[in-house]
């Protein structure tokens, strides 16, 4: 098993730009997140999708859409890039959105915007 | 107030030492609790998850004072492996959101 994989690992983006982040697991898991993590500010959710057909915003949404396409896979995207966007970007996908459930994270895709 | 604080460090102790880490949240009705481990560069990784008042796991303890809203991390008998990012995270009172702390670096030196 691959576990939670993410394309690409790193990005240099150009202010206005767009892109989209992907994220695919294998572990059947029903929940999926996206985190930034910047220095000093430790990860911050952006959105999450507790189970297929769903998705929430976190607590730093703003710039940001995602789509749950399948329960495999939770993409991300940015559609009109900022520099303050520039971040290490995590996926993490749970068995369950609560209780002891624990996440697994993915590689992370480095992005920079200039 | 942050949902989550924890002393950032650096913390750098000997090969061998004894070493606790400290974390605090603010939402008394959060529902669980997990340490992570964090290598430079690299992503995440669930070191322990924190169930009733603490849980045992070789060398590694985690505790959890409901009352007092903390949880601490023990680390004995200290490897130069150990060094690494301590991310201290708590679940939300729904259930669909985990809080992280800034994390505490350790440095084992030897």
């Amino acid at each position: 098993n691959a576990g939670v994989t993410q394309t690409p690992k790193f990005q240099v983006l150009k202010t206005g730009q767009s892109m989209t982040l992907q994220c695919a697991q294998d572990m059947n898991h029903n929940s999926m997140y996206w985190y930034r993590q910047d220095p000093g500010m430790g990860l911050r959710l952006i959105y999450y999708s507790a189970s297929e057909g769903t998705t929430d915003k976190g607590e730093v949404p703003n710039g940001y859409n995602v789509s749950r396409l399948n329960k495999r896979e939770f993409s991300l995207r940015l559609e009109s890039a900022a520099p303050s966007q520039t971040s290490v970007y995590f996926c993490a996908s749970s068995m369950l959105a609560g209780g002891y459930n624990e996440q697994f994270f993915g590689p992370g895709t480095r992005l920079t915007v200039l | 107030r942050k949902e989550v604080e924890q002393d950032p460090g650096p913390f750098n102790v000997p090969e061998g030492a004894t070493v606790a880490f400290n974390c605090t949240y603010s939402n008394s009705a959060s529902q669980s609790f997990f340490w992570y481990r964090q290598d430079c560069r690299k992503e995440p990784k669930l070191l322990m998850s924190v169930y009733s008042s603490g849980n045992e796991d070789g060398r590694f303890t985690a505790q959890l004072n409901r009352a007092s809203q903390y949880i601490s991390l023990l680390i004995r008998d200290s490897k130069l492996s150990d060094s690494a990012t301590y991310l201290c995270v708590v679940n939300s009172f729904t259930g669909n959101q985990f809080y992280f702390g800034t994390g505490t670096s350790l440095t084992v030196i030897p």
